[in-house]
């Protein structure tokens, strides 16, 4: 089975701040990453799939890169409404892993 | 608009069994493949079960692989988990999810809220 590890688990922010998760899968799943975020009470959302593609009416300021087994999500501003926990999620065959997410807080 | 809502979470004993729930509404349910997703307590996400469109193909979390079955009625545009043999490690929010695309391997982008399963005595 293949695992994803996320990093930091946490990380304290403030506004304005250009922030960066990084999640590693223990194999190589090529393009085949999504990002969510999720708040408290609330079901994750789509933010971007096949690694670097945005889902639709997603702020231009987030971002994602990489492929084989290194990926990250960029915020490049933080806003107040980016406080939220993160998880990425390969979709290489029919497993759709989940990392153990990046909670973003204010610093 | 798509959407879907679970029903069905409750407080089960130990070794029962319970139903859950899924509508569907704002899209062709038949086409796209459906998920059950569910999050422990303070925990992150894990999935647990994969329907295709026409719920002949299935696959299951190792987790929950004999006690968990996925089904679907495409004509009441609903998904379903049915789930014996609970145990306490089963207690989590249980979301139904969308895939992206209605061909091959892709992420969810329509979630429901979530519904609650405490397994507990």
């Amino acid at each position: 089975d293949i695992q994803m590890t996320q990093s930091p688990s946490t990380l304290s922010a403030s506004v304005g701040d250009r922030v960066t998760i990084t999640c590693r899968a223990s194999q190589s799943i090529s393009i085949w990453l999504a990002w969510y975020q999720q708040k408290p009470g609330k079901a994750p959302k789509l933010l971007i799939y096949k690694a670097s593609s945005l889902e639709g009416g997603v702020p231009s300021r987030f971002s994602g890169g990489g492929s084989g087994t290194e990926f990250t999500l960029t915020i490049s501003s933080l806003q107040p409404d980016d406080f939220a926990t993160y998880y990425c999620q390969e979709y290489n065959d029919y497993s759709w892993t989940f990392g153990q997410g990046t909670k973003v807080e204010i610093k | 608009e798509a959407q879907l809502v679970e029903s069905g979470g409750a407080l089960v004993q130990p070794g029962g069994s319970l139903r859950l729930s899924c509508a569907a509404s704002g899209f062709t349910f038949t086409t796209y493949s459906m998920n059950w997703v569910r999050q422990a307590p303070g925990k992150g996400l894990e999935w647990v079960s994969y329907s295709s469109g026409d719920d002949t193909t299935k696959y299951y979390a190792d987790s929950v692989k004999g006690r968990f079955t996925i089904s679907r009625d495409n004509a009441k545009n609903s998904l379903y988990l049915q789930m014996h043999s609970l145990r306490a490690e089963d207690t989590a929010v249980y979301y139904c999810a969308r895939e992206r695309l209605t061909e091959g391997i892709d992420p969810f982008d329509i979630w429901g809220q979530g519904t609650m399963v405490t397994v507990s005595s």
